[in-house]
């Protein structure tokens, strides 16, 4: 059974770096042709999709944060990551990541504040 | 981006039910789509893969059918565990879209 683990700071300040890893335990991140994605849920609010990368290292991104958005793969650790640049206050989430479509990390609560 | 719509935002049911939800994409993503359960506080939970194939251990009260643009998901005889918010995700595109979530409450 696929399990993913998200992991990263909580609390970031605005206009920083928000960094986030995912553990993938029970499969390799080398095997098969799945995507590895990043999504997020603003408090109360549905799900925006961030973006999703394969373990070749091509990424995809959301236009609307792709200027901020970058991806990455760690096949040797079998993780994946996610870094978000200028973080504001509206970038507080929770923040899953998932192997497309029916394995999810249980998601980590974000906030950006000073 | 391709837009997926869908409707209504709120539906009030009561136990038994048979319970449909739609979601509309701005353009054809063939059978590219996938419906989630969310429960308070939970990751989403596939439902349905490529429009109406049901994922494993899913309740066979669930249903899905469309294609295109013109998308449906069913529950029959709803039960008291499927209260929860739905939601629609196309994946035709590299840029993948989240309908805005369909909350399914007790009448």
């Amino acid at each position: 059974q696929v399990q993913l683990q998200e992991s990263g700071p909580r609390l970031v300040k605005p206009s920083q770096t928000l960094s986030l890893t995912c553990t993938v335990s029970g499969g390799s991140i080398s095997s098969g042709g799945y995507s590895w994605c990043w999504i997020r849920q603003h408090p109360g609010k549905g799900l925006e999709w961030i973006g999703y990368i394969y373990n070749s290292g091509n990424a995809f991104y959301n236009p609307s944060l792709k200027s901020r958005v970058s991806l990455s793969v760690d096949t040797s650790k079998n993780q994946f990551s996610l870094r978000l640049n200028s973080v504001t206050v509206a970038d507080t989430a929770v923040y899953y990541c998932a192997r497309e479509l029916n394995y999810w990390g249980q998601g980590t609560l974000v906030t950006v504040s000073s | 981006d391709i837009q997926m719509t869908q409707s209504p935002s709120t539906l009030s049911a009561s136990v038994g039910d048979r319970v449909t939800i739609t979601c509309r994409a701005s353009q054809s993503i063939s059978s590219w789509l996938a419906w989630y359960q969310q429960k308070p506080g939970k990751a989403p939970k596939l439902l349905i893969y490529k429009a109406s194939s049901l994922e494993s251990g899913v309740p066979s009260r669930f249903s899905g059918s469309g294609s295109g643009t013109e998308f449906t998901l069913t529950i029959n005889s709803l039960q008291p565990d499927d209260f929860a918010t739905y939601y629609c995700q196309q994946y035709h595109s590299d840029s993948r879209t989240f309908g805005q979530g369909t909350k399914v409450e007790i009448k």
